[in-house]
């Protein structure tokens, strides 16, 4: 069946880069994505990547997909104490649209 | 409206009881999700209405939960007979469509607990 596994907690420092990791199960995904959700607010799409891609950038954020070990990463680069939030791995099969969920990932930034 | 709103935002309710949530979507948007967090968990997928095409139900944990959607307007999600592992969040997302990368638009939640 479709799984996606991360890591539960994460901490860096303030400057510093961070790493999160997903895996998955369903090799017919289509869009992979990263969510964030911070306390007391809903879901927010903080990007995705198309499965015929490997790499996406935008300005601080850099999404690595290994579509042959089904390995995602996300990659925050001069991480702030504003983005301690989780962040939740989904994948998008090929029916439908629904998304199937990580368990999330807890960052926490020290100053 | 501005983006998806749920209601209600919080409902305590009695072992046994039936709960009504209730979502909004946003406006034009065809395709609507409905998810369940529990406690320190990821999203668990209930089910998926597009248009006028038949739900996706393959996500609903039980028959004692229900929901419905007229068209593209509000839906609603009817838990029957209500048991402690109901609580949990209970989350609506919208799509304008199935193109491309599809974003969901994520309501604020409902959050149920059964006593």
């Amino acid at each position: 069946g479709e799984d996606v596994e991360q890591s539960l907690f994460l901490s860096v420092r303030e400057g510093d880069s961070s790493v999160i990791n997903c895996t998955y199960t369903d090799s017919s995904s289509t869009y992979l994505y990263w969510y964030k959700q911070e306390p007391g607010a809903g879901l927010q799409l903080l990007t995705y990547i198309f499965s015929n891609m490997d790499m996406k950038q935008d300005q601080r954020l850099t999404v690595l997909l290994n579509k042959k070990d089904k390995h995602l990463s996300l990659r925050i680069a001069d991480t702030q104490t504003g983005d301690s939030a989780i962040y939740f791995c989904a994948e998008r099969g090929n029916q439908g649209g629904k998304l199937i969920f990580g368990q999330g990932t807890e960052l926490s930034v020290k100053p | 409206g501005a983006g998806v709103s749920q209601s209600p935002s919080n409902k305590v309710t009695e072992k046994g009881k039936d709960v009504e949530l209730r979502c909004d979507p946003i406006s034009g948007h065809t395709a609507l999700y409905w998810y369940r967090q529990r406690l320190g968990q990821g999203l668990e997928f209930l089910i998926y209405f597009q248009g006028n095409s038949a739900p996706d139900k393959s996500g609903l944990p039980s028959d004692r939960f229900s929901a419905e959607r007229t068209g593209e307007s509000v839906s609603t999600l009817t838990i029957q007979r209500t048991q402690q592992e109901d609580s949990a969040v209970y989350l609506c997302a919208t799509a304008r469509d199935l193109l491309s990368y599809n974003e969901q638009f994520f309501g604020p939640g409902t959050r149920l607990t059964v006593l």
